[in-house]
């Protein structure tokens, strides 16, 4: 089956800890996102990228870091330079940037 | 203010009702528009994607879109519990390859 996983579903860190978002697709996509959702509220841009070894910053990237070495894989590390990292994350992909995206399923980060 | 301006509900409807969703914009660069479907604690699922002023019908679905106005509407005919879900609006920039979304409105459908 084609499409785009991501791991853990649901993870939990301690305060001051880094963790990495694991977001990976087989539908042979260029593009791939990284978003932020909290409660009641819409999907904010993190991250981006539309090429392997190229990634550009989004609305929100501070206190977030990404790789993009393999076409279908785009982890996501949340630093500890983030100061309020509790939230839902959505990774996403498209066949290019100008074209629409298709999610996966989140990963909820509690940070205790 | 926001680029993208979705009515923020929430929205509560009985059974079989018809459903109108919307969204404002302000960036003439947004080019193409979509809508997105989100279940609680789940991904967002794509419904409609369009690019021309009118209207695209799938099923019970029509998305219909206004440039000239920079407004967009996502109809929903004959709604069903299992519509009930957060529905999010969405523009994509073509110019800078990436996508604005709104803030969503929760639907809910009584049987």
């Amino acid at each position: 089956d084609g499409g785009i996983t991501q791991s853990p579903k649901y993870l939990f860190r301690k305060e001051g800890q880094n963790v990495t978002l694991s977001c990976e697709q087989n539908l042979n996509h260029d593009a791939m996102y990284w978003y932020r959702q909290d409660p009641g509220q819409g999907l904010r841009l993190i991250y981006y990228s539309q090429i392997v070894n190229d990634f550009q910053k989004g609305d929100i990237a501070e206190g977030y870091s990404v790789s993009r070495e393999k076409k279908e894989s785009f982890p996501l590390t949340v630093t500890s330079a983030q100061k309020n990292p509790t939230a839902f994350y959505l990774c996403a992909s498209s066949t290019s940037g100008y074209n629409e995206q298709f999610f996966g399923p989140g990963t909820r980060l509690t940070v205790l | 203010q926001k680029e993208v301006e979705q009515d923020p509900g929430p929205l509560s409807v009985p059974e079989g009702a018809i459903v109108s969703l919307n969204c404002t914009y302000s960036n003439s660069a947004f080019q193409y528009f979509m809508w997105y479907r989100q279940y609680s604690r789940k991904g967002p699922e794509l419904l409609m994607y369009t690019y021309s002023s009118g209207n695209k019908e799938d099923g019970r679905f029509t998305a219909q879109v206004d440039k000239s106005s920079k407004y967009i509407s996502l109809f929903i005919r004959d709604s069903q519990p299992s519509d009930s879900a957060t529905y999010l609006c969405a523009m994509l920039n073509t110019n800078a390859g990436k996508s604005t979304f709104g803030d969503g409105t929760t639907l809910t459908v009584k049987p």
